[in-house]
């Protein structure tokens, strides 16, 4: 069955370790999107890709990064200079083209300490 | 600016009440997409329904059925004789065609919990 994996569910950290979150997805979705979930607020973009080796910042892409090498893949790094990385974060995949549905995966709770 | 408001924070309505979620936006696009997403337990948000700014119609998918009114900017979502497996998070989201087409953005509300108990 086609989807997209986060791994891992949940994640721990130290304070000032830089920490990197996986994605696939093996819907051959040419888009990718990371969004981070906080209580009462909602989803917001981090960051979003329409195609292999390019992508753009969100809306609150400050203490993050990405890479699009491959197609499948879009990994998240949580970096040290996030204030505050503890949080829900959901990755997504869509056909290129700004009205289409979006696809999740099942999300990785990080907290940082 | 592009804004979605889901004013109502949390729900919780005995099992086959009818219940109503209510989703309101702005935009200043004239070419528009709006969805509804469920988010159960498990995390993963689940795609329920599109509709873009020119169809008016309402719809209707067995229990469920939206309501869009342009006059008030609205997409109201309802769930007919409620289950307990409609507990979730729901969440209303819009997709505008601005100056940057094909980003498929998408701007969220904050988000409905209903909780339906037996």
């Amino acid at each position: 069955d086609g989807g997209i994996t986060q791994s891992p569910k949940y994640l721990f950290r130290k304070e000032g370790q830089n920490v990197t979150l996986s994605c696939e997805q093996n819907l051959n979705h040419d888009a990718m999107y990371w969004y981070r979930q906080d209580p009462g607020q909602g989803l917001r973009l981090i960051y979003y890709s329409q195609i292999v080796n390019d992508f753009q910042k969100g809306d609150i892409a400050e203490g993050y990064s990405v890479s699009r090498e491959k197609k499948e893949s879009f990994p998240l790094t949580v970096t040290s200079a996030q204030k505050n990385p503890t949080a829900f974060y959901l990755c997504a995949s869509s056909i290129t083209g700004w009205n289409s549905p979006l696809h999740f995966g099942n999300g990785t709770r990080l907290t940082v300490t | 600016a592009q804004k979605v408001t889901q004013a109502q924070t949390e729900i919780s309505v005995v099992e086959k009440e009818d219940v109503t979620l209510d989703c309101v936006y702005e935009t200043r696009d004239t070419t528009y997409y709006l969805f509804w997403y469920k988010q159960p337990p498990s995390g993963e948000l689940v795609f329920l329904i599109r509709r873009n700014s020119f169809d008016e119609q309402n719809e209707i998918s067995g229990r469920y059925s939206w309501n869009f009114q342009k006059s008030t900017s609205s997409f109201n979502f309802t769930i007919t004789a409620s289950q307990v497996v409609d507990s979730a998070v729901y969440f209303c989201a819009l997709s505008g065609r601005g100056r940057s087409s094909n980003t498929g953005k998408l701007i969220f509300g904050q988000g409905t919990t209903l909780q339906v108990k037996p």
